[in-house]
């Protein structure tokens, strides 16, 4: 299952700057968008979404960005805390589906 | 903080063996979804169940899996005879609606990692 990729494994950033992680899908039918992050030994946890009719939704520190066009979400965590080490992982689904197709996931280093 | 709770944490199982991974969701939760990650790969979706009933399967999930709700709190995973491709680490998760508004909504246990030797 290629749909959704995220093409960055990593990304090291230092305390107080700006995270963004990037994802790109080819399913166009995909309507909703979510980021999940991963603790070493913990499940995912759910993050923030979007709706495919929207392009930018913010949480507190976390924004993600929808380009619908360009079939590309992305999202910025700013500032950046040490506690946002961890894999950070895209996912989406198609209306009314019980299933998350995710991406490979992106290991967040925040650097003190 | 509800959470998902899943047992074991760990199984060391010998090829062709049968093994049950056990789960119990959140407590006012309706639906519930079993994903695994092979190490080093993607999250994948193996199957959703809602209403004692599988309301979505991927691929991965053949003859040699199996779900069941064996009362109002356990969701298992059956694998029937297990394969060196099996191991991987078994997510279970919970929500409290399914499709659309679900996936959001999707709460995941610890993982139990599956090893087959």
């Amino acid at each position: 299952d290629q749909q959704v990729k995220q093409n960055s494994p990593s990304l090291s950033v230092q305390e107080g700057r700006i995270s963004i992680l990037n994802c790109d899908y080819t399913n166009s039918m995909f309507d909703y968008f979510l980021w999940y992050k991963k603790y070493p030994a913990e499940g995912p946890t759910f993050l923030i979404s979007i709706s495919s009719i929207k392009d930018k939704n913010e949480d507190g520190r976390f924004t993600v960005f929808l380009n619908k066009s360009a079939k590309h979400l992305s999202l910025h965590i700013v500032p950046s805390q040490p506690g946002d080490s961890a894999v950070y992982f895209c996912a989406a689904s198609l209306r009314n589906d019980y299933k998350l197709s995710f991406g490979a996931g992106t290991t967040v280093t925040v650097r003190a | 903080e509800p959470e998902v709770t899943q047992t074991p944490s760990h199984q060391v199982t010998q090829m062709g063996q049968e093994v049950i991974l056990r789960c119990v969701p959140i407590s006012n939760h309706l639906y519930f979804y079993w994903y695994r990650q092979i190490l080093g790969q993607k999250v994948e979706f193996l199957v959703s169940f809602y209403n004692n009933e599988i309301s979505e399967k991927s691929e991965i999930f053949d003859d040699q899996f199996s779900v069941e709700r064996p009362d109002g709190s356990n969701f298992t995973l059956k694998i029937r005879s297990t394969k060196l491709e099996d191991s991987a680490m078994y997510f279970c998760a919970s929500s409290l609606a399914g499709g659309f508004r679900g996936t959001g909504e999707l709460f995941f246990g610890e993982g139990s990692r599956l090893t087959v030797l």
